[in-house]
């Protein structure tokens, strides 16, 4: 199992520049995360997908767009790209287990993508 | 004010020591507490997993959470070089809350 892969793992755009982050996972998980890492910030949730077909606005959506394209694949798109929006890019999966309360659930982390925007 | 407040560090420790790592919150609804480790440019891995309040222990790691409080805690034993990492706590309702991380040192 690759677990949560995510490519690239770097890129440098310019201001306006547009780029789609991939990130994949092969754990048959329902649920995908895109979140943004900055110092002295933690982990913020961009976007996330419960199930595949629908998705929903984490914190901090504003300059993004997200496609859930199947089970397996969920990425993330910067239309036009601004210097705020340097940072690195986590995309996780997760599943919750359990008859609950309470459930059990693990979010399994990609590598992550470093993005510069000069 | 951040909903989840956790002391940056730098923190360092020699190989053998106790250490504590807490956060705070203000959200009282918050109901499943987390640990992360992550390693330096690596994606975040999880170490602990709490419901509600309480202890939950694994290994050298235990995790506590007092809510009347609003305060959680990991405490790692015996420290190793290997332990050295940032730790993020992270809460949920829905969706999840990090602090921003704890970057710590295990010298040999």
């Amino acid at each position: 199992n690759a677990g949560v892969t995510q490519t690239p793992k770097f890129q440098v755009l310019k201001t306006g520049q547009s780029m789609t982050l991939q990130c994949a996972q092969d754990m048959n998980h329902n649920s995908m995360y895109w979140y943004r890492q900055d110092p002295g910030m933690g982990l913020r949730l961009i976007y996330y997908s419960a199930s595949e077909g629908t998705t929903d606005k984490g914190e901090v959506p504003n300059g993004y767009n997200v496609s859930r394209l199947n089970k397996r694949e969920f990425s993330l798109r910067l239309e036009s790209a601004a210097p705020s929006q340097t940072s690195v890019y986590f995309c996780a999966s997760s599943e919750s287990y359990g008859q609950g309360p309470p459930y059990q659930e693990t979010q399994y982390f990609g590598p992550g993508t470093r993005l510069l925007v000069l | 004010q951040k909903e989840v407040e956790q002391d940056p560090g730098p923190l360092s420790v020699p190989e053998g020591a106790i250490v504590s790592l807490n956060c705070t919150y203000s959200n009282s609804a918050f109901q499943y507490f987390m640990w992360y480790r992550q390693y330096s440019r690596k994606g975040p891995e999880l170490l602990m997993y709490t419901y509600s309040s309480g202890n939950k222990e694994d290994g050298r790691f235990t995790a506590q959470v007092d809510k009347s409080s609003k305060y959680i805690s990991l405490f790692i034993r015996d420290s190793q070089p290997s332990d050295s990492a940032t730790y993020l706590c992270a809460m949920r309702i829905s969706d999840m809350r990090f602090g921003a991380g704890t970057r710590l040192t295990v010298k040999p």
